[in-house]
């Protein structure tokens, strides 16, 4: 069975700073991969996925993700914090078949702080 | 505004009763999924419809029950209501029901049982 782990339920840097957001994932066959993004009382965003096209996967608002086979990773990257990226980031993962269902991880909370 | 909407956004209602969620998909999505959101058991997938057909299903209760109709919008209904069922319930839809495509979420309905 499919499966994300997302590794530090909450991650707190500095404005300006590095964001890592770590996913691992478990899958028989290679999967897509996605990250979503929750603001408070709002639904959730779709800021990339990987579909098997290349690697290294850009998304919205400065958003990247690298997608490493051999380490079964999918981390979030941003070079520079805003304020404004506060917010809930599920990593998901889905299989390759008829249905779209995605399976989450438990979700990171980022702090950004002035 | 994802293009999904979802009735009620607030759902207040005693144990043992029955409600039910309404969704919206997109102009042109042909499949709705259902997910919960809960503190204890995070984001969690329970059916999938497509083109008012059943395509997945999850960790669905069998005191949940949903249906997709001709106008393609969506209903969950959940009945014999527990405190535990108190929770975030969201809405998607996409366009072709099978991964890779990208689900777009609505707000979400929160509901609470007393």
């Amino acid at each position: 069975a499919q499966s994300v782990t997302q590794l530090g339920s909450h991650v707190s840097v500095s404005e300006g700073a590095l964001v890592l957001l770590r996913c691992n994932y478990s899958s028989s066959v290679p999967p897509y991969l996605f990250w979503y993004v929750q603001y408070p009382n709002q639904g959730l965003q779709l800021l990339l996925k990987y579909t098997s096209a290349a690697t290294l996967v850009k998304g919205i608002n400065g958003f990247e993700a690298e997608f490493k086979k051999s380490e079964t990773s999918f981390h979030l990257t941003k070079p520079s914090a805003h304020m404004s990226d506060a917010a809930e980031y599920f990593c998901a993962v889905s299989e390759r078949g008829n249905t779209g269902k995605l399976i989450f991880g438990q979700g990171t909370t980022l702090q950004v702080k002035p | 505004d994802s293009g999904v909407t979802q009735t009620p956004k607030h759902l207040i209602t005693a144990t043992g009763q029955r409600v039910t969620l309404r969704c919206s998909p997109r102009s042109g999505d042909l499949s709705v999924y259902w997910y919960q959101q809960s503190l204890d058991q995070g984001l969690q997938f329970l059916i999938q419809y497509y083109n008012g057909e059943e395509r997945a299903k999850g960790n669905i209760l069998e005191r949940f029950s949903a249906q997709q109709f001709p106008d393609l919008h969506s209903e969950l209904n959940l009945s014999s209501l527990e405190l535990g069922d108190s929770a975030l319930y969201f809405c998607a839809s996409s366009v072709e029901g099978f991964s890779p495509d990208t689900q777009y979420f609505g707000p979400g309905t929160r509901l609470t049982v007393l």
